[in-house]
Protein backbone atom coordinates (compact mmCIF):
# COMPACT_ATOMS: atom_id res chain seq x y z
CA UNK A 1 0.00 0.00 0.00
CA UNK A 2 1.04 3.50 -0.63
CA UNK A 3 0.41 7.10 1.18
CA UNK A 4 1.11 10.24 0.73
CA UNK A 5 1.31 13.37 3.63
CA UNK A 6 1.47 16.83 2.55
CA UNK A 7 2.36 18.99 5.68
CA UNK A 8 0.43 22.12 5.88
CA UNK A 9 -3.02 22.47 4.35
CA UNK A 10 -2.04 26.29 3.46
CA UNK A 11 0.76 27.90 3.16
CA UNK A 12 1.17 31.34 2.88
CA UNK A 13 4.35 33.64 1.06
CA UNK A 14 5.28 37.24 0.16
CA UNK A 15 5.69 37.77 -3.57
CA UNK A 16 9.57 37.13 -4.43
CA UNK A 17 10.19 34.69 -1.16
CA UNK A 18 10.70 30.74 -1.44
CA UNK A 19 8.52 28.60 -1.80
CA UNK A 20 8.89 24.99 -0.01
CA UNK A 21 5.99 22.68 -0.03
CA UNK A 22 6.19 19.38 1.87
CA UNK A 23 5.61 15.94 0.28
CA UNK A 24 6.38 12.30 2.68
CA UNK A 25 5.21 9.07 1.21
CA UNK A 26 5.31 5.70 1.83
CA UNK A 27 5.48 2.81 -0.61
CA UNK A 28 7.59 -0.91 -0.49
CA UNK A 29 8.25 -0.51 -4.03
CA UNK A 30 9.96 2.27 -5.60
CA UNK A 31 7.95 5.22 -6.41
CA UNK A 32 7.69 7.60 -9.39
CA UNK A 33 6.47 10.69 -7.41
CA UNK A 34 4.21 13.66 -9.02
CA UNK A 35 3.47 17.15 -8.26
CA UNK A 36 0.68 18.54 -9.71
CA UNK A 37 -1.07 21.87 -9.64
CA UNK A 38 -4.78 23.02 -9.82
CA UNK A 39 -5.80 26.25 -10.39
CA UNK A 40 -9.66 27.37 -9.20
CA UNK A 41 -11.98 25.82 -11.39
CA UNK A 42 -9.49 23.27 -13.00
CA UNK A 43 -8.54 20.61 -13.57
CA UNK A 44 -5.17 19.37 -12.34
CA UNK A 45 -1.87 20.39 -14.59
CA UNK A 46 1.79 18.21 -14.21
CA UNK A 47 4.49 20.37 -12.52
CA UNK A 48 6.90 17.51 -12.49
CA UNK A 49 7.39 13.70 -11.79
CA UNK A 50 10.64 11.53 -10.71
CA UNK A 51 10.44 7.96 -11.99
CA UNK A 52 14.32 7.19 -11.95
CA UNK A 53 18.00 8.79 -12.63
CA UNK A 54 18.54 12.02 -11.51
CA UNK A 55 17.11 13.13 -7.75
CA UNK A 56 16.35 16.62 -8.64
CA UNK A 57 13.96 17.34 -10.61
CA UNK A 58 12.93 20.44 -12.37
CA UNK A 59 9.22 21.29 -13.56
CA UNK A 60 7.58 23.98 -15.17
CA UNK A 61 7.03 27.55 -14.11
CA UNK A 62 10.71 28.07 -12.25
CA UNK A 63 9.51 24.54 -10.04
CA UNK A 64 11.78 21.95 -8.57
CA UNK A 65 11.55 18.96 -6.34
CA UNK A 66 14.19 16.59 -4.94
CA UNK A 67 13.42 12.78 -4.51
CA UNK A 68 15.34 11.96 -1.12
CA UNK A 69 14.82 8.29 -0.79
CA UNK A 70 16.53 8.14 3.27
CA UNK A 71 13.55 10.94 4.08
CA UNK A 72 10.72 9.42 1.98
CA UNK A 73 10.59 12.95 0.80
CA UNK A 74 9.56 14.78 -2.03
CA UNK A 75 9.70 18.24 -0.94
CA UNK A 76 8.56 21.00 -4.05
CA UNK A 77 10.80 24.55 -4.03
CA UNK A 78 10.85 27.47 -6.44
CA UNK A 79 13.19 30.43 -5.47
CA UNK A 80 10.86 33.36 -5.91
CA UNK A 81 6.96 33.35 -5.62
CA UNK A 82 5.01 35.11 -7.95
CA UNK A 83 1.62 36.32 -7.31
CA UNK A 84 0.53 33.87 -10.11
CA UNK A 85 1.56 30.30 -8.07
CA UNK A 86 -1.16 30.81 -5.89
CA UNK A 87 -2.99 27.66 -6.34
CA UNK A 88 -3.26 24.08 -4.79
CA UNK A 89 -0.64 21.75 -5.16
CA UNK A 90 -0.74 18.08 -4.83
CA UNK A 91 1.73 15.53 -3.99
CA UNK A 92 1.33 12.19 -5.92
CA UNK A 93 2.66 8.06 -5.69
CA UNK A 94 2.40 5.29 -7.67
CA UNK A 95 4.76 2.34 -8.02
CA UNK A 96 4.92 0.14 -11.41
CA UNK A 97 4.12 -3.30 -9.06
CA UNK A 98 1.07 -1.05 -7.70
CA UNK A 99 -1.06 -1.12 -10.76
CA UNK A 100 -2.18 2.05 -12.47
CA UNK A 101 -3.24 4.19 -9.16
CA UNK A 102 -2.13 7.60 -8.30
CA UNK A 103 -2.14 7.84 -4.60
CA UNK A 104 -2.61 11.49 -3.64
CA UNK A 105 -1.86 13.63 -0.49
CA UNK A 106 -4.57 16.00 0.69
CA UNK A 107 -3.37 18.98 -1.30
CA UNK A 108 -1.59 22.88 0.28
CA UNK A 109 -3.33 25.64 -0.89
CA UNK A 110 -0.58 28.52 -1.61
CA UNK A 111 -1.73 32.16 -0.65
CA UNK A 112 0.85 34.78 -2.44
CA UNK A 113 0.94 38.13 -0.43
CA UNK A 114 2.08 41.31 -2.02
CA UNK B 1 -9.23 19.06 -29.84
CA UNK B 2 -6.38 18.00 -27.15
CA UNK B 3 -5.65 16.49 -24.35
CA UNK B 4 -8.71 15.36 -21.71
CA UNK B 5 -11.83 17.66 -22.76
CA UNK B 6 -15.24 17.42 -20.52
CA UNK B 7 -18.43 18.59 -20.98
CA UNK B 8 -20.80 20.04 -19.63
CA UNK B 9 -17.97 22.46 -17.26
CA UNK B 10 -21.01 23.49 -15.41
CA UNK B 11 -24.51 21.34 -14.36
CA UNK B 12 -27.19 22.30 -12.09
CA UNK B 13 -29.76 19.64 -11.44
CA UNK B 14 -32.48 18.79 -9.11
CA UNK B 15 -32.10 15.88 -7.05
CA UNK B 16 -35.05 13.93 -9.34
CA UNK B 17 -32.70 14.66 -12.75
CA UNK B 18 -30.95 12.05 -14.73
CA UNK B 19 -28.18 14.21 -16.35
CA UNK B 20 -24.72 12.26 -17.69
CA UNK B 21 -21.00 13.96 -17.55
CA UNK B 22 -18.98 13.14 -20.69
CA UNK B 23 -15.38 12.94 -20.80
CA UNK B 24 -12.71 12.50 -24.09
CA UNK B 25 -9.00 11.77 -24.32
CA UNK B 26 -7.56 12.11 -27.52
CA UNK B 27 -3.80 10.72 -25.96
CA UNK B 28 -4.34 7.34 -27.40
CA UNK B 29 -4.19 6.16 -23.41
CA UNK B 30 -5.55 3.00 -22.19
CA UNK B 31 -6.78 3.66 -18.93
CA UNK B 32 -9.63 6.39 -17.63
CA UNK B 33 -10.30 7.82 -14.49
CA UNK B 34 -13.34 9.82 -12.45
CA UNK B 35 -12.46 11.49 -9.25
CA UNK B 36 -14.36 13.66 -6.99
CA UNK B 37 -13.40 16.65 -5.87
CA UNK B 38 -15.72 18.53 -2.51
CA UNK B 39 -14.35 21.48 -0.61
CA UNK B 40 -12.18 20.47 2.36
CA UNK B 41 -12.40 16.95 1.49
CA UNK B 42 -8.81 14.52 -0.51
CA UNK B 43 -9.44 13.92 -3.92
CA UNK B 44 -11.67 10.89 -4.11
CA UNK B 45 -11.10 7.97 -7.06
CA UNK B 46 -14.60 7.15 -7.70
CA UNK B 47 -14.29 4.69 -10.65
CA UNK B 48 -10.91 3.37 -13.20
CA UNK B 49 -11.72 1.63 -16.51
CA UNK B 50 -8.85 -0.18 -18.26
CA UNK B 51 -8.89 -1.53 -21.57
CA UNK B 52 -13.01 -0.49 -21.54
CA UNK B 53 -13.50 -2.67 -18.43
CA UNK B 54 -14.01 -1.34 -15.12
CA UNK B 55 -11.24 -2.68 -12.65
CA UNK B 56 -12.27 -0.62 -10.05
CA UNK B 57 -15.53 1.01 -8.21
CA UNK B 58 -14.38 2.47 -4.95
CA UNK B 59 -17.80 1.75 -2.94
CA UNK B 60 -19.44 4.31 -5.03
CA UNK B 61 -23.47 4.73 -5.00
CA UNK B 62 -25.18 2.82 -7.40
CA UNK B 63 -26.95 6.61 -8.06
CA UNK B 64 -23.84 7.16 -9.87
CA UNK B 65 -23.24 4.60 -12.91
CA UNK B 66 -20.15 5.09 -15.21
CA UNK B 67 -19.91 4.15 -18.50
CA UNK B 68 -16.82 2.98 -21.10
CA UNK B 69 -17.50 1.95 -24.28
CA UNK B 70 -14.04 2.54 -25.90
CA UNK B 71 -10.90 3.66 -24.44
CA UNK B 72 -11.15 7.19 -25.44
CA UNK B 73 -14.70 8.14 -24.05
CA UNK B 74 -15.96 7.78 -20.37
CA UNK B 75 -19.40 8.85 -19.11
CA UNK B 76 -20.99 9.36 -15.68
CA UNK B 77 -24.71 8.73 -15.85
CA UNK B 78 -26.28 10.51 -12.60
CA UNK B 79 -29.83 9.84 -11.43
CA UNK B 80 -31.45 10.93 -8.30
CA UNK B 81 -28.35 12.39 -6.81
CA UNK B 82 -28.19 14.24 -3.28
CA UNK B 83 -27.03 17.61 -2.19
CA UNK B 84 -23.48 16.46 -0.69
CA UNK B 85 -23.00 15.04 -4.65
CA UNK B 86 -22.14 18.82 -5.33
CA UNK B 87 -18.67 18.62 -6.27
CA UNK B 88 -16.31 18.99 -9.04
CA UNK B 89 -16.11 16.10 -10.96
CA UNK B 90 -12.67 15.20 -12.94
CA UNK B 91 -11.64 12.69 -15.59
CA UNK B 92 -8.73 11.71 -16.01
CA UNK B 93 -6.44 9.35 -18.52
CA UNK B 94 -3.00 7.33 -18.37
CA UNK B 95 -1.10 5.45 -20.65
CA UNK B 96 -2.33 2.21 -19.08
CA UNK B 97 0.09 -0.37 -19.84
CA UNK B 98 2.64 -1.87 -18.14
CA UNK B 99 5.87 -0.79 -17.50
CA UNK B 100 4.27 3.04 -17.37
CA UNK B 101 4.95 5.51 -14.58
CA UNK B 102 1.22 6.15 -14.21
CA UNK B 103 0.92 9.62 -14.88
CA UNK B 104 -2.49 11.12 -15.22
CA UNK B 105 -3.98 13.63 -17.71
CA UNK B 106 -6.81 15.15 -16.11
CA UNK B 107 -9.69 17.49 -17.91
CA UNK B 108 -10.98 20.71 -16.92
CA UNK B 109 -13.35 18.56 -14.60
CA UNK B 110 -17.29 19.52 -14.77
CA UNK B 111 -18.55 21.73 -11.50
CA UNK B 112 -22.26 19.73 -10.22
CA UNK B 113 -24.35 21.47 -8.18
CA UNK B 114 -27.64 19.46 -6.51
CA UNK B 115 -30.33 21.28 -5.40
Amino acid sequence: AQSVTQLGSHVSVSEGALVLLRCNYSSSVPPYLFWYVQYPNQGLQLLLKYTTGATLVKGINGFEAEFKKSETSFHLTKPSAHMSDAAEYFCAVSAQAAGNKLTFGGGTRVLVKP
Amino acid sequence: ETGVTQTPRHLVMGMTNKKSLKCEQHLGHNAMYWYKQSAKKPLELMFVYNFKEQTENNSVPSRFSPECPNSSHLFLHLHTLQPEDSALYLCASSQGSSGSTNEQFFGPGTRLTVL
